[in-house]
């Protein structure tokens, strides 16, 4: 089975500062992971994906993410967070053998970028 | 720009009487998502489509159905609303491949009154 976890439900940053977004995955083999993000009543918008080769991710709106297959980590980072960073980050999982099953979502994390 | 759209934003209907929601695309995906998303929530997937093949979850309600006519477009169909499916329905596309992301519109926020 494939799950994912994001250990905080609320992170809190001040505008300038780096921010971090933990995730952590369990599935059988290699993944795919993804993150995505969700302002008010909008739906989610992909933000960037790891699928193989180089572990540090770049992603839209410059985040990035680095995979660690040790420790089944897919943290998203930004050196220097924005006020309208503010939103619900989710991470998501597809394991490598599963075919075209669906995206297995965190419960989401909600970051609060401080001005 | 292509895109997935959800009509209408808004739906209010009435405990009991069925509603429908609609889904389009212009990403020429073959793979249409459902979800159900309450409360700042994960999205609960409903059931999705390859194609024409219909994949429901084993918790989806049998009040909730289905219908893809062509690629372009996906209905959720709410036979029988209660109070507890007021939600936001979120459609999703993809290709097909385990790497490809999915592609989310904005939403249908449903209330029951």
């Amino acid at each position: 089975a494939q799950s994912v976890a994001q250990p905080e439900d609320q992170v809190n940053v001040a505008e300038g500062n780096p921010l971090t977004v933990k995730c952590t995955y369990s599935v059988s083999g290699n993944p795919y992971l993804f993150w995505y993000v969700q302002y008010p009543n909008r739906g989610l918008q992909f933000l960037l994906k790891y699928i193989t080769g180089d572990n540090l991710v770049k992603g839209s709106y410059g985040f990035e993410a680095e995979f660690n297959k040790s420790q089944t980590s897919f943290h998203l980072k930004k050196p220097s967070a924005l006020v309208s960073d503010s939103a619900l980050y989710f991470c998501a999982v597809r394991a490598l053998t599963s075919g075209n099953t669906p995206l297995v979502f965190g419960k989401g994390t909600r970051l609060s970028v401080i001005a | 720009d292509a895109m997935v759209i959800q009509n209408p934003r808004y739906q209010v209907t009435q405990f009991g009487k069925p509603v429908t929601l609609s889904c389009s695309q212009t990403l020429n995906h073959n793979v249409m998502y459902w979800y159900q998303q309450k409360s700042s929530q994960a999205p609960k997937l409903l059931f999705h489509y390859y194609d024409k093949d219909f994949n429901n979850e084993a918790d989806t309600p049998d009040n909730f159905q289905s219908r893809r006519p062509n690629t372009s477009f996906c209905f959720l169909d709410i036979r029988s609303p209660g109070l507890g499916d007021a939600a936001m329905y979120l459609c999703a596309t993809s290709r097909t491949g385990g790497g490809q992301p999915q592609h989310f519109g904005d939403g249908t926020r449903l209330s029951i009154l």
